[in-house]
């Protein structure tokens, strides 16, 4: 079983929709949660922190449930830029276990 | 945020020959590097963990003969790919946490013919 799973997509939206995706991961003992953007062919960027109580950073939502290991993004109101994949990171002990990505794609 | 920097950022060589790849931080000190690969439509593997001034970890699979790892400096890791072969071709990149975020190099891209 891989550490962390995500639904690779692809999602293709237009611009201005919502969309969300979630991934889950198996080691419940991991200690901090990340969302990660990736470009093609580029390093991943940081794109938020995910904390158990839910934190938003403009159109970005992010929600942690530990009990079901399971974390989500949601991005409302899709701008041509959020093109990407996006990774479910997650941290243990200072080990980072990545995600496949899922894919978004937002069509003018 | 914190910067860290990878050179070359694309090589091509031939079968056979090493490839050292640098990884420093540029704004600020990491006792330890991180060395992940990433094949195409696939997610970051971790390779290694490079630790200043002592031998690195690598994760299981990974030949630590093949893939050589120093360290010397708080700002510098170096990855040599020994004896590369084309199934080493992948997307090298290096990493390290600073104030509780792990920021990556932009990655070396690797061709081995």
């Amino acid at each position: 079983r891989k550490e962390v799973e995500q639904d690779p997509g692809p999602f293709n939206v237009p611009e201005g929709a919502t969309v969300a995706f979630n991934c889950t991961y198996s080691n419940s003992a991991s200690q901090s949660f990340f969302w990660y953007r990736q470009d093609c062919r580029k390093e991943p960027k940081l794109l938020m922190s995910v904390y158990s109580s839910g934190n938003e950073d403009g159109r970005f939502t992010a929600q942690l449930n530990r009990a079901s290991q399971y974390i989500s993004l949601l991005i409302r109101d899709s701008k041509l830029s959020d093109s990407a994949t996006y990774l479910c990171v997650v941290n243990y002990d200072y080990k980072l276990s990545f995600g496949a990505g899922t894919t978004v794609t937002v069509r003018a | 945020g914190a910067v860290v920097s990878q050179h070359p950022s694309r090589v091509i060589c031939k079968s056979g020959t090493s490839v050292k790849i640098e990884c420093r931080s540029l704004d600020f000190q990491a006792t330890t590097m991180f060395w992940y690969r990433q094949f195409p439509k696939q997610s970051l593997m971790l390779m290694a963990t490079s630790n200043e001034g002592s031998k690195a970890t690598y994760e299981q699979g990974v030949e630590k003969d093949k893939f050589l790892i120093n360290h010397a400096s708080l700002t510098l890791s170096t990855l040599t790919v020994t004896s590369a072969h084309p199934e080493d071709s992948s997307f090298y990149i290096c990493s390290a946490w600073a104030q509780e975020t792990q920021y990556f190099g932009p990655g070396t891209r690797l061709l081995v013919l």
